[in-house]
């Protein structure tokens, strides 16, 4: 069965904090991403990668950073955590090179920052 | 740019009534055309998917969408509602080329009573 991991489904930190979320997927898929997901606006695309150490920036960068040393591994960073990124992040993966097709969801991690 | 238009935040059906969800899509060429769904605290599972060929798509979970080019959409329909049938559903547009990226509409929850 395909499999997109994420490592925390539920985390509680602090303003100013440094934040990292883990993706791993196990279907040797080029292309990973990262969504944020609020009420009432959907799914909103903040970095993916097409390959290892590669990564473009997608609709709302702005406070994130990401990582991907190893295809397998996605890594979102918020490098000083604020209230406005309580959230759901959504990390995807998918395996059609640059054509568009389907995406595997993890379960998501949501994210409250006091 | 492409983009995607979900009219109802909410629908209620009752149980055992037939289904229709909106999703209407702005794209130059012909679109990659998706419904996912979203039960609570889960990720995202695609229900159906639309390429090319037969306008009329059947997903899983008895679930079919048609492609109506003229009026840019993709409905979302069931015959018949089933009580676990109420989840959070969106419909998302892809680009033929360039870098894969979904964009997602604003998402219809639906709501199934006894």
């Amino acid at each position: 069965d395909v499999k997109v991991t994420q490592s925390s489904r539920y985390l509680v930190k602090r303003t100013g904090e440094k934040v990292f979320l883990e993706c791993v997927q196990d279907m040797d898929h080029e292309n990973m991403f990262w969504y944020r997901q609020d009420p009432g606006l959907g799914l909103r695309l903040i970095y993916f990668s097409y390959d290892v150490k590669m990564k473009e920036k997608g609709d709302i960068p702005e406070g994130y950073s990401v990582s991907r040393e190893k295809k397998e591994r996605f890594s979102l960073i918020l490098e000083s955590a604020s209230t406005n990124q309580t959230s759901m992040y959504l990390c995807a993966s998918s395996g059609w090179g640059r054509v568009t097709g389907e995406l595997f969801f993890g379960e998501g991690s949501r994210l409250t920052v006091l | 740019a492409q983009s995607v238009t979900q009219p109802d935040i909410h629908i209620t059906v009752s149980e055992g009534a037939s289904l229709e969800l909106r999703c209407n899509y702005s794209y130059g060429a012909t679109p990659y055309l998706f419904w996912y769904v979203q039960s609570p605290g889960q990720g995202l599972q695609l229900l159906l998917k639309y390429f090319s060929g037969d306008t009329l798509v059947q997903g899983i979970k008895g679930f079919e969408a048609e492609f109506k080019r003229s009026q840019s959409s993709f409905n979302l329909r069931k015959p018949s509602v089933h009580w676990s049938d109420a989840a959070e559903y969106f419909c998302a547009v892809g680009a033929y080329t360039g870098f894969q990226k979904l964009v997602f509409g604003t998402g219809t929850r639906l709501l199934v009573s006894p």
